[in-house]
This record gives C-alpha cells, sequence and structure tokens, in this order.
C-alpha cells in the first residue's frame, strides 16, 4: 500500500526494546488527546485515549503519559514487537467545544526481528 | 467501535474530472468527519458532514471543490470536484458517536491518484 511515513521523523527499534514516541500539542485548552496507529494502506487506528484530569493512563503493552505544564504527550509501547511498526500520531480535542481533532505530525516506528 | 467501510478503496483520475467517496458505517452516529491526507503528511480535517444540513468546512476548503452530503445517521459522501493533481492524497472519513461519544474512528480511506 501506499506509505504515510514518507517525511515523517523516525524511530528505529530492535524488538523487545521499549519505544517512547512524543507529541508536543499546541492548545492549552485541548482537555482530550487520542494516539492513533497508522498502518501502510490503512486508515487510523484508536490506540489509547487520555482526559485532561489525568497525567497517566495505562492499556495493554501501551501507557500515555501527559504533562499539561509544557503540552506534551507521549507513548510508551512496552515490548516492541515487528507488528508495531506504523506511523504514530497523537491528535487534540477540546470536549467542551466544537469536537473536531487537531493531529500532529506524526512519527513512524521501526522495529527490526 | 463502529464499522466504517469507504468506496471506493482506491482510483486513478484525469485531471478535470470529479470522484465522489462514500462512506458508511455499520451504526447510527451522531458526527460524521472529512479528512485528508497527503502524501507522507498527517491528517487535515475537511468538513463535518451534518445531517439534514450543509456540512461545516474547515478554513481551505469550499463546498463548490469538495461537495459532501449525508442523507441520514449512518452514510455520507465526500466528492472532489475538478480534479488536478494536487488532489492526490488519502481522504478517509471518520465517525463519532455509536458506543463512545469522544473518540473518533476512521475508515480505511480512499487513495485518489491523479494524472
Amino acid at each position: 500500500g501506499e506509505s504515510v511515513g514518507l517525511h515523517l521523523p523516525t524511530l528505529s527499534v530492535q524488538e523487545g526494546d521499549n519505544s517512547i514516541i512524543n507529541c508536543a500539542y499546541s492548545n492549552s485548552a485541548s482537555d482530550y488527546f487520542i494516539w492513533y496507529k497508522q498502518e501502510s494502506g490503512k486508515g487510523p487506528q484508536f490506540i489509547i485515549d487520555i482526559r485532561s484530569n489525568m497525567d497517566k493512563r495505562q492499556g495493554q503493552r501501551v501507557t500515555v503519559l501527559l504533562n499539561k505544564t509544557v503540552k506534551h504527550l507521549s507513548l510508551q509501547i512496552a515490548a516492541t514487537q515487528p507488528g508495531d511498526s506504523a506511523v504514530y500520531f497523537c491528535a487534540e480535542n477540546s470536549l467542551s467545544g466544537y469536537s473536531t481533532l487537531t493531529f500532529g505530525k506524526g512519527t513512524m516506528l521501526l522495529v527490526s526481528p | 467501535s463502529a464499522v466504517i467501510s469507504q468506496k471506493p478503496s482506491r482510483d486513478i483520475c484525469q485531471r478535470g474530472t470529479s470522484l465522489t467517496i462514500q462512506c458508511q458505517v455499520d451504526s447510527q452516529v451522531t458526527m460524521m468527519f472529512w479528512y485528508r491526507q497527503q502524501p507522507g503528511q498527517s491528517l487535515t480535517l475537511i468538513a463535518t458532514a451534518n445531517q439534514g444540513s450543509e456540512a461545516t468546512y474547515e478554513s481551505g476548503f469550499v463546498i463548490d471543490k469538495f461537495p459532501i452530503s449525508r442523507p441520514n445517521l449512518t452514510f455520507s459522501t465526500l466528492t472532489v470536484s475538478n480534479m488536478s493533481p494536487e488532489d492526490s492524497s488519502i481522504y478517509l472519513c471518520s465517525v463519532l458517536g455509536g458506543r463512545t461519544t469522544d473518540t473518533q474512528y476512521f475508515g480505511p480511506g480512499t487513495r485518489l491518484t491523479v494524472l
């Protein structure tokens, strides 16, 4: 399928390592944040979300950290697998207003066996 | 999450023609959106498809170029009109609602190439 990561920053890791993908968001009024995974030739897939009243949320092998002071979001993937290779996007929204998402630039994660 | 399908999955079109992309959801949803993803780029919101009224367009996108229909709570179309090579992109629909009210879920996308 068509690549979506031609001009994106890239993180290369070995299988089994932990991966950390970072995102700086722009709107201090944003109160809801989502991480999406986009594999080549597919639409973005929801991974995990977090609201602004939390600073950490854990899922299966993934953790999202939110630092509102510096407007920073990170996605941690434990024991990274080759199937985790994809482009990862953060998105921000303000739930109190018009419900539209603003996407970050994206990071390509490459996992080597 | 809702199951979202798009047609066509990909197409190659000639300059000056128009293409209509369909988005079908397996359940009624409150809101539907259309995004564009240019090669190697992130997603940009084109418009919100409103059921029973005109779509709400984001800055830089106009109805004459991207007419949108939403006749009911499970279906929407986006037309890319008078295409040029700069319109070559992935076009994605997303939905908000159904089982969850805060999270947007995306369709598989339509990959458009304009020659």
